[in-house]
């Protein structure tokens, strides 16, 4: 049962133009919701996160919104650079159990020069 | 700040002998690590969580007799990989959080290492 999902396995996108990275989720107790950057062999990068007492958070070009009632959350990176080529996992943890992090099966994004 | 190194990046190591993978965190006190195995084009599958002084959790299908984990220090966490073959092979990444504050729910990654078992 995949209960963080990434529906999108990968993503092409222009140059200067807005990257935008789909997750969905399906547990409501998950509370904090992450996005790593991963290139191969390599261990994932730390994005960007956001609790789910918010509806969005920002950090320079990444901003991640959140959308409860849907149980959706989206990764927009604008303006896209090449160098933003990876893949892009979304993660998702609930208080107790450690609070270990539930992995989406990933988005491989291709920024075209 | 944040950084988690991984010794070795990679081994190679014959059928039957076993390996031992050191994750540290070098900037911060990591009261829980994290070990996870990735396979080509696949997510990251989490194995076992290890705290401070305590014993690790292993995750259903993971045979602890098989990954030994020592988490013995607030820098420091070991995964050995015993009796190790071919199946085994695989990159190993490690992940470590701090115990307080906001970076809680942050887990930070090592750069995995890369078993081959011939």
């Amino acid at each position: 049962d995949q209960q963080v999902k990434q529906n999108s396995p990968s993503l092409s996108v222009q140059e200067g133009r807005i990257s935008i990275l789909n997750c969905d989720y399906t547990n409501s107790m998950f509370d904090y919701f992450l996005w790593y950057k991963k290139y191969p062999a390599e261990g994932p990068t730390f994005l960007i996160s956001i609790s789910s007492i918010k509806d969005k958070n920002e950090d320079g070009r990444f901003t991640v919104f959140l959308n409860k009632s849907a149980k959706h959350l989206s990764l927009h990176i604008v303006p896209s650079q090449p160098g933003d080529s990876a893949v892009y996992f979304c993660a998702a943890s609930r208080a107790g159990n450690n609070r270990k992090l539930i992995w989406g099966l990933g988005t491989s994004l291709a920024v075209n020069p | 700040g944040a950084v988690v190194s991984q010794h070795p990046s990679w081994v190679i190591c014959k059928s039957g002998t076993s390996v031992k993978i050191e994750c540290r965190s070098l900037d911060f006190q990591a009261t829980t690590m994290f070990w996870y195995r990735q396979f080509p084009k696949q997510s990251l599958m989490l194995m076992a969580t290890s705290n401070e002084g305590s014993k690790a959790t292993y995750e259903q299908g993971v045979e602890k007799d098989k990954f030994l984990i020592n988490h013995a220090s607030l820098t420091l966490s070991t995964l050995t990989v015993t009796s190790a073959h071919p199946e085994d092979s695989s990159f190993y990444i490690c992940s470590a959080r701090e115990g307080e504050g906001i970076s809680y729910n942050e887990q930070f990654f090592g750069p995995g290492t890369r078993l081959t078992v011939l």
